[in-house]
């Protein structure tokens, strides 16, 4: 069974700063492991995704993430938040089944 | 293309009343999925299927029927409602289980 954990519910940047929100996923098989954005009453629209082939993803609106097996974790970075990424983010694993297990999100928030 | 659609958006229900909610999705996807969504929990699976005339449970299905006769159409039942069924809605399609494409969501009030 897969599971993920992420660190910190809110997370609060000024603009212009690095953009770090923290997943640590837990698998028995290889995971595919993606990140998802929510904007306020919208559905989820997929980020990035790592599929086993580069550990280090690029996504849309300049996101990435790194796979680090060793650590169990699939971090998302940003090097520099914009107002507009202000949302919640949710990291989801999936192994070998057909079914998809999310985080409880993180909010970032993105001040001025 | 429409992508994922989802009717009603909005409903209110009163305890032990029932109700349908409709996912359609014109991508011509294998895969379906409804999700619930509850503040600090992420979303949760309540059943999926892997193509037409199949349903499986998913992660928290009690209380949730569905059906799915048609490759587009994925519908969400509710014979009883309850106040624990007050949720945000989701349904998802998906070519494989690996990458799924998301509705809009319906927000659901049982009071």
């Amino acid at each position: 069974a897969q599971s993920v954990t992420q660190l910190g519910s809110h997370v609060s940047v000024s603009e212009g700063a690095l953009v770090l929100l923290r997943c640590n996923y837990s698998s028995s098989v290889p995971p595919y492991l993606f990140w998802y954005v929510q904007y306020p009453n919208q559905g989820l629209q997929l980020l990035l995704k790592y599929t086993s082939a580069a550990t280090l993803v690029k996504g849309i609106n300049g996101f990435e993430a790194e796979f680090k097996k060793s650590e169990t974790s699939f971090h998302l970075t940003k090097p520099s938040a914009h107002m507009s990424d202000a949302a919640e983010y949710f990291c989801a694993v999936s192994g070998t089944g057909n079914d998809m297990r999310f985080g409880a999100g993180t909010r970032l928030t993105v001040k001025p | 293309n429409a992508g994922v659609t989802q009717t009603p958006k909005f409903r209110v229900l009163k305890t032990g009343q029932s109700m349908t909610l409709l996912c359609a999705q014109d991508m011509n996807h294998e895969y379906m999925y409804w999700y619930r969504q509850d503040p600090g929990m992420g979303l949760r699976l309540i059943h999926y299927s892997v193509g037409e005339g199949t349903t499986a449970k998913g992660e928290v299905p009690d209380g949730y029927n569905v059906s799915r006769l048609k490759k587009q159409n994925f519908l969400l039942g509710l014979e009883s409602a309850a106040p624990s069924q007050t949720s945000v809605y989701f349904c998802a399609s998906s070519y494989h289980p690996r990458e799924q494409y998301f509705g809009p969501g319906t927000r659901l009030t049982v009071t």
